[in-house]
């Protein structure tokens, strides 16, 4: 168990619809990622935070926004959704933000757009 | 552009040694990573090495790195039916965890 708990671990949902996935980081992790994983792009970075800060972006699209709590957890919002958003959505957390500080990875919410 | 290359699969039998095969593109690339992902769960880290390292051992788990070459890779000694997962390599971009690149993964099915 990495400590990283995401709800809800499965979402079917219709295109146009909008959803929200929530992280809860480990204990005294201040960092809180979120990536996409799907078949044919692979695990994609989406967005980082740390300490309620938004640090990093990677490839998140504008419909979709994250935003991190004072309590530290996480929240990914998913608006407009589309057939092609069907994946998994993985959060991770670290303790800081450094290339030396791992991640863990919870074991992510299963969206499916019909 | 960053990208980072696996093998798609890779069937060996029980007790024999399992080469994990990846290639990166990013020279500035301080950490690389190892993370194993079993069905239904999330990637869990297995092992990771600092570039000016060449090699880390850890119990069965060994991680080679070629920097000049960018070629890293992961060899797993007496592998077991419960190393049977999706392996993924994983390097960093810049100074940023949050921007960790990964390959698509390695199937690897271990036979009795």
């Amino acid at each position: 168990d990495s400590g990283v708990t995401q709800t809800p671990k499965h979402l079917i949902t219709a295109t146009g619809q909008r959803v929200t996935l929530r992280c809860s980081p480990r204990s005294g992790d201040l960092s809180v990622y979120w990536y996409q994983q799907s078949l044919d792009q692979g695990l994609q970075f989406l967005i980082q935070y740390y300490n309620g800060e938004e640090r990093a972006k990677g490839n998140i699209l504008e419909r979709f926004s994250a935003q991190q709590f004072p309590d530290l957890h996480s929240e990914l919002n998913l608006s407009s959704l589309e057939l092609g958003d069907s994946a998994l959505y993985f959060c991770a957390s670290s303790v800081g933000t450094g290339v030396d500080s791992p991640l863990h990875f919870g074991n992510g919410t299963r969206l499916t757009v019909t | 552009g960053e990208d980072v290359e696996q093998s798609l699969f890779l069937s060996v039998r029980e007790g024999d040694s399992s080469v994990i095969n990846c290639t990166y593109t990013d020279s500035s690339s301080t950490y690389l990573y190892w993370y194993k992902q079993e069905p239904g769960a999330g990637l869990q880290l297995l092992t990771y090495i600092f570039s000016n390292m060449d090699m880390k051992q850890d119990q069965r788990l060994t991680v080679l790195l070629n920097k000049k070459d960018k070629h890293l890779s992961l060899r797993i000694a007496d592998t077991q039916t419960g190393d049977s997962a999706i392996y993924f390599c994983a390097e960093t971009l810049g100074g940023s965890q949050g921007n960790l690149i990964f390959g698509k993964g390695t199937k690897l099915s271990v036979k009795p």
